[in-house]
């Protein structure tokens, strides 16, 4: 079955830390993935997407055909970048259902 | 706001009831996703439909049903419930269908069971 695995639960960085939340799928293709960002009391939101190829917010995610990954990346971290980080990617079968990953909660401390 | 909407926001029911959760997509959206958050879990999809029509289904149990109306708000109905289907229930919307579609998504409903 189709998956996507986000490894850690909870990431601790201190301000100014590079931060990776990773994340790895299990599918044979060319997935369109993308990152949804919730900050508290907000929406679930979208972050970035594999197709578009830019940075936001200083975030960038790099697709790892090889290791089936896209680990997202921020070389320094903020303290307003503490929020829920979900993977999230189309099934292979039908590119209307998606499949989410169970979030990773990054806290950055001053 | 031109958001997504949902409500109710927060519905605290008994065992075996019937509860009605709404949404209204965007304006312009025609596709609106529902999705389960239980406890500690991430998003699971339960469905999916497109200017009307019901294009995906996940695994929505039997007693959850779903339509789109023909002024595209979507109504998710939970019948018969039980404790565990205690969850967040969010509903997105997207300007079409497809993997490659940015979701938008809706403050949630927050769904006791008790």
């Amino acid at each position: 079955a189709q998956r996507v695995t986000q490894p850690e639960k909870l990431l601790s960085v201190f301000k100014g830390a590079p931060v990776e939340l990773k994340c790895n799928y299990s599918y044979s293709g060319s997935p369109e993935l993308f990152w949804y960002v919730q900050y508290s009391r907000q929406r679930l939101q979208l972050l970035l997407r594999h197709i578009s190829r830019e940075s936001i917010k200083g975030f960038t995610a790099d697709l790892n055909k090889g290791e089936t990954s896209f680990h997202l990346k921020k070389p320094f971290a903020q303290e307003e970048d503490s929020a829920m980080y979900y993977c999230a990617l189309p099934s292979l079968y039908n590119f209307n259902k998606f499949y989410f990953g169970s979030g990773t909660k990054l806290n950055v401390k001053p | 706001d031109s958001g997504v909407t949902q409500t109710p926001k927060h519905l605290i029911t008994a065992t075996g009831q019937r509860v009605t959760l709404r949404c209204s997509p965007r304006s312009g959206d025609l596709s609106v996703y529902w999705y389960q958050q239980s406890l500690d879990q991430g998003l699971q999809f339960l469905i999916q439909y497109y200017n009307g029509e019901e294009r995906a289904k996940g695994n929505i149990l039997e007693r959850f049903s779903a339509q789109q109306f023909p002024d595209l708000h979507s109504e998710l109905n939970l019948s018969s419930l039980e404790l565990g289907d205690s969850a967040l229930y969010f509903c997105a919307s997207s300007v079409s269908e497809g993997g490659g579609e940015t979701q938008y998504f809706g403050p949630g409903t927050r769904l006791l069971v008790l």
